[in-house]
Order: C-alpha cells, then sequence, then structure tokens
C-alpha cells in the first residue's frame, strides 16, 4: 500500500484533457511539495513537474500541476498517443523521514 | 551530457549480498543529494535511501534500514549501495537518482537507467 493515493488508471481520447490525482496526508503533501514522473515501458522515470507546478526546462505547457491541502493533481490537456504512460507523484514524508511516491497511473489515450 | 549510470546488479540467492554503483557525470556531483530508488517486476516506484552531498546526513525506507547501506565518493564521482540479506522481495531495477531536497521540498531531476538485482535461489 502505497502512502500516497492515485487511481490505478485513467483515460480519454486525444485532444481531450485528462486529471491525475494524488492523495496523502498532513505529514506529506500537506507539508512539502510535490513532484510528477511520467515513465514509458522499460524506459526510467523522468521528471514532468516539481514545486507543485513548474516544469522542467523542455516539458510542454499542456502538462499542469497544482496542489490543495493533502492532494495535488497533474492535468494533461490536449491528449497525444505520445502520453501514454504510467504518472507518479512523490513528495517528502516528515514522521517517515523518507521519500514517498504514489502507486503510480496509467493514461490511456483512446 | 548529465549522466548516471549504474551498475553491479546479477542474480544473487536469498541472503546474500551485492554491491550497487552508480557514476555521475556532466555535473558537480558533491553539490547533490542522491538516492536510489527501486521498482519491482510490474510495480510502481519505491525509493530506498538517499544522501546528502557531504555524506552527513543519510534516509532509509523501513523495509531496508539494517540491510542495506547507501554511501557515496565524490573524490570519485560515484554513489554506492551494498545490499545484505537479501531478499526475494528486493528483486528489481534499481535506479540511481539526483536529488533537489530542502526544507519542505524534494523532487529527483536525473535519473540512471538503472540495474537489476534478481533475488532468487
Amino acid at each position: 500500500q502505497s502512502v500516497l493515493t492515485q487511481p490505478p488508471s485513467v483515460s480519454a481520447a486525444p485532444g481531450q484533457k485528462v486529471t491525475i490525482s494524488c492523495s496523502g496526508s498532513s505529514p506529506n503533501i500537506g507539508s512539502n511539495l510535490v513532484s510528477w514522473y511520467q515513465q514509458f515501458p522499460g524506459t526510467a522515470p523522468k521528471l514532468l513537474m516539481y514545486d507543485n507546478s513548474k516544469r522542467p526546462s523542455g516539458i510542454s505547457d499542456r502538462f499542469s500541476g497544482s496542489r490543495s491541502d493533502t492532494s495535488a493533481t497533474l492535468d494533461i490537456t490536449g491528449l497525444q498517443t505520445g502520453d501514454e504512460a504510467d504518472y507518479y507523484c512523490g513528495t517528502w514524508d516528515y514522521s517517515l523521514d523518507s521519500v514517498v511516491f504514489g502507486g503510480g497511473t496509467k493514461l490511456t489515450v483512446l | 551530457e548529465v549522466q548516471l549510470v549504474e551498475s553491479g546488479g546479477g542474480l544473487v540467492q536469498p541472503g546474500g549480498s551485492l554491491r550497487l554503483s552508480c557514476v555521475a557525470s556532466g555535473f558537480t556531483f558533491s553539490t547533490y543529494w542522491m538516492s536510489w530508488v527501486r521498482q519491482a517486476p510490474g510495480k510502481g516506484l519505491e525509493w530506498v535511501a538517499n544522501i546528502k552531498k557531504d555524506g552527513s546526513k543519510i534516509y532509509y525506507v523501513d523495509s531496508v534500514r539494517g540491510r542495506f547501506t547507501i554511501s557515496r565518493d565524490n573524490a570519485k564521482n560515484s554513489l554506492y549501495l551494498q545490499m545484505n540479506s537479501l531478499r526475494a522481495e528486493d528483486t528489481a531495477v534499481y535506479y540511481c537518482a539526483r536529488d533537489h531536497q530542502g526544507a519542505g521540498n524534494y523532487y529527483t531531476d536525473v535519473w540512471g537507467r538503472g540495474t537489476t538485482v534478481t533475488v532468487s535461489s
């Protein structure tokens, strides 16, 4: 069981918008900034978002992030088939003194 | 080019040991926290441990504390993970990663390609 809770899967049609949620609690999301990672099968994860809503250089502005209280969300607009991947949220948990990740969400672009 | 290259994975029997290495290039290794993150077959990401720039602070996930030891050699731009008393549930791809860690802030912006550890008799 992951400390951060994500839906196992989400899906939407090309061109549409999808939202991936990440639910936590006070010691993690409630107190620390959230990052998001994109992972294609057989490859290493890639940083997609950091500090809740900042995009690293080279990441499309179709990706956006936010945090409210003990939850975070990743929005992807203008969905493309190339966005099909697994997405993970992560943050520091001060009660566990460790990094925690969500269980991951598989995005399918129908 | 910023790069992390892991090595040292392989097949080991339960109860055995293995030492993973990660060589960094393209950035000033000694100015970054570093992590090991693993991913069991078909499963999600699990953070294993991380270490401060100068090695003065170390954190572990509960499941490996007392069995695994993270260390670094800044002179060699290298990160290590000594894994003892290995169990079947330690089977995973192990990624070396560059961290940004501060008060209320954590993220990993550079990942290696990973090295595979299989614990089986």
